[in-house]
């Protein structure tokens, strides 16, 4: 198994235009996860998927962001009309959830610049 | 909402022993966990404990942590240059990790 894989790895876009990225987990993995690294602080949890349901979101994604896991595989995360604010890295993690220590294993992550 | 602190720069001479330390407000937290960081890298999970444990010991690493204090450490035995990196502690919530500003460890040759 290669790990977690995130597509793209670097996306410079203009300010109002969208962009989806995509995560691959870990094949086993039942729970996939997103969060955001902006530059000098940890990553910072967005939302967590088991299987296909999304279970959890946090107030950080405001309604202009979107994800799915339309067959409890890959995930996707649109971000629609995008912001400068929104230029960070873009985290995906995975965990098998039911094991002992629910470990989560980090994708290379998505780096997005919004000019 | 939960709260997890670190310092954010620690320097060692190779062969020395680093001391990362990490203090949270959870006290709900089941696992507490250790990443590493490298430049234009992802996260790579240490290690982890559980939170009845005390110590955990694996290899060169060695995590302490103090429940009653809400602290915990991260001990690296004969740092080397590799070990170099940025390191979060994070906090296992009940689904999903709430993590530290991250201490950026530099190996002095």
């Amino acid at each position: 198994d290669t790990g977690v894989s995130q597509d793209p790895r670097h996306k410079i876009t203009k300010r109002g235009q969208n962009v989806t990225f995509r995560c691959d987990p870990i094949s086993e993995h039942n729970r996939l996860y997103w969060y955001r690294q902006t530059l000098g602080q940890g990553p910072e949890f967005l939302t967590y998927f088991q299987n296909e349901a999304q279970l959890e979101k946090s107030r950080l994604l405001s309604d202009r962001f979107s994800a799915e896991r339309p067959k409890g595989s890959f995930s996707t995360l649109e971000i629609q009309r995008t912001e400068q604010g929104d230029s960070a890295m873009y985290l995906c993690a995975s965990s098998y959830g039911q094991g002992e220590g629910n470990e989560q294993f980090f994708g290379p992550g998505t780096r997005l610049t919004v000019l | 909402g939960e709260d997890v602190e670190q310092s954010l720069f620690l320097s060692v001479r190779e062969g020395d022993s680093s001391v990362i330390n990490c203090t949270y407000t959870d006290s709900s937290s089941t696992y507490l966990y250790w990443y590493k960081q490298e430049p234009g890298a992802g996260l790579q999970l240490l290690t982890y404990i559980f939170s009845n444990m005390d110590m955990k010991q694996d290899q060169r690493l060695t995590v302490l942590l103090n429940k009653k204090d809400k602290h915990l450490s991260l001990r690296i035995a004969d740092t080397q240059t590799g070990d170099s990196a940025i390191y979060f502690c994070a906090d296992g919530g009940a689904n999903n990790l709430f993590f530290g500003t991250g201490t950026r460890l530099t190996v002095i040759p």
